[in-house]
């Protein structure tokens, strides 16, 4: 089966750096993804790793270790527009719908 | 370009009454997802369309929800008989491909409260 684990809650301070993680147990690994969804809105893309390694965009980097089944979404710098709930997806080719998510984490930013 | 459109944005209805959501995909999006997301809780897979090929409807969570993709664009999800439970934020998406890297793009959702 699946399954994929993240915190549920985290809180960091503006400016501060934030790592988020993600571990999964998947049959058919095709790629993990990460989602920012801020509250009442659509979660929207972030980043994508199927790869060992790291994926740096801005201020967000993703690391996948696909032997470890383990992931996570660096944050530097954070800004209080960082608050908001963190999203992994792990793309599984064994499974139908393919996309299964985690649970999500509520990240809050304090001044 | 237009993202994934989602009507409406809000439904209240009454339990027992039927709701129909709809969901107009990015254009020539070929695959188109539904998900159900209650109030602080993860997205839960409900149904999955890629082009011709018959929809997977393992995460239907009763025979009470339906959903249909006409002419491979324009999507319904029906629900039927709505009970309190029924009450989330309904989620579309679509994405380009069915390939490993496309990400999947999210409509604002319907919220449906069922009194």
């Amino acid at each position: 089966g699946q399954n994929i684990d993240q915190p549920t809650e985290m809180t960091a301070t503006e400016g501060a750096i934030v790592q988020i993680n993600c571990t999964y147990q998947t049959s058919g690994f095709n790629g993990l993804f990460w989602y920012q969804q801020h509250a009442g809105e659509a979660p929207t893309f972030l980043s994508y790793n199927v790869l060992d390694g790291l994926e740096e965009k801005g201020r967000f980097s993703s690391f996948l270790s696909r032997s470890k089944g383990y992931s996570y979404l660096l944050l530097k710098e954070l800004q209080m527009k960082d608050s908001a709930s963190y999203l992994c997806a792990v793309r599984d080719w064994l499974v139908g719908q393919n996309f299964v998510f985690g649970p999500g984490t509520r990240l809050s930013v304090l001044p | 370009g237009a993202g994934v459109s989602q009507s409406p944005s809000n439904k209240v209805t009454e339990k027992g009454k039927d709701v129909e959501l709809r969901c107009d995909p990015i254009s020539g999006h070929t695959a188109l997802y539904w998900y159900r997301q209650s109030l602080g809780q993860g997205l839960e897979f409900l149904i999955y369309f890629q082009g011709n090929s018959a929809p997977d409807k393992s995460g239907l969570p009763s025979d009470r929800f339906s959903a249909e993709r006409t002419g491979g664009s324009v999507s319904t999800l029906t629900i039927q008989r709505t009970q309190q439970e029924d009450s989330a934020v309904y989620l579309c998406a679509s994405s380009l491909r069915d390939d490993n890297n496309s990400p999947l793009h999210f409509g604002n959702g319907t919220r449906l409260t069922v009194t």
